[in-house]
């Protein structure tokens, strides 16, 4: 199965913006939209906050957008908030397996 | 907004079985695909299974292949997964998910979640 890459880890102040990457390969996020993003706070259900690339569910604060570029999809918290921290992965969906695969995930601390 | 809640987890020894339902609030279950995906202990998410609106089409992770079943009943608005040859790196924490649908459109990305059943496999 294919594998995407995220970083481990990334951190801001309060107010500040961040992105987290996701880097597959031309054979998945390089070729179709289908890279969703979730927030995922220890304890509590996972919450998506990101489709289709850009698409942002309603409910979802305007401060999350999402973004492709090549094999890399991004994730842009602006206005980081103390609630913002938690666990991010990205997901895609790769139509020739059939298959999903999530990124590894990225733990965002908020300095 | 469909709510989920998933049940049937528990201890169970390796080469074990146990199937795992996801119960909606809603007859609008009918409407969406589903997934389980899960989460073993300090590790990231892992999708497992996906089946149709139907049940006619599903889909599975290599990792579960030939293991595990996905199905579901629309009249009981709920969703199974039948583990069986259950192995120690199967011990997670099980959530069943609807895909998101907009307006006419269905999108592959999950969108409501339950809380989650844990299973541990272990002797």
């Amino acid at each position: 199965q294919s594998a995407l890459t995220q970083p481990a880890s990334v951190s801001g102040s309060p107010g500040q913006s961040i992105t987290i990457s996701c880097t597959g390969t031309s054979s998945d996020v390089g070729n179709y939209d289908y890279v969703s993003w979730y927030q995922h706070h220890p304890g509590k259900a996972p919450k998506l906050m990101i489709y289709d690339v850009r698409k942002r569910p309603s409910g979802v604060s305007n401060r999350f957008s999402g973004s492709k570029s090549g094999n890399t999809a991004s994730l842009t918290i602006s206005g980081l908030q103390a609630e913002d921290e938690a666990d991010y992965y990205c997901s895609t969906y790769i139509p020739s397996t059939t298959l999903y695969v999530f990124g590894p995930g990225t733990k965002v601390t908020v300095l | 907004e469909v709510q989920l809640v998933e049940s049937g987890g528990g201890l169970v020894q390796p080469g074990g079985s146990l199937r795992l339902s996801c119960e909606a609030s809603k007859s609008t279950f009918r409407s969406f695909a589903m997934s389980w995906v899960r989460q073993a202990p300090g590790k990231g998410l892992e999708w497992v299974s996906a089946i149709s609106t139907s049940g006619g089409s599903t889909y599975y992770a290599d990792s579960v292949k030939g293991r595990f079943t996905i199905s579901r009943d629309n009249s009981k608005n709920t969703l199974y997964l039948e583990m069986n040859s259950l192995r120690a790196e199967d011990t997670a924490l099980y959530y069943c998910a609807n895909y998101f649908c907009g307006g006419v459109t269905c999108s592959e990305a999950f969108d409501t979640w339950g809380q989650g059943t844990m299973v541990t496999v272990s002797s």
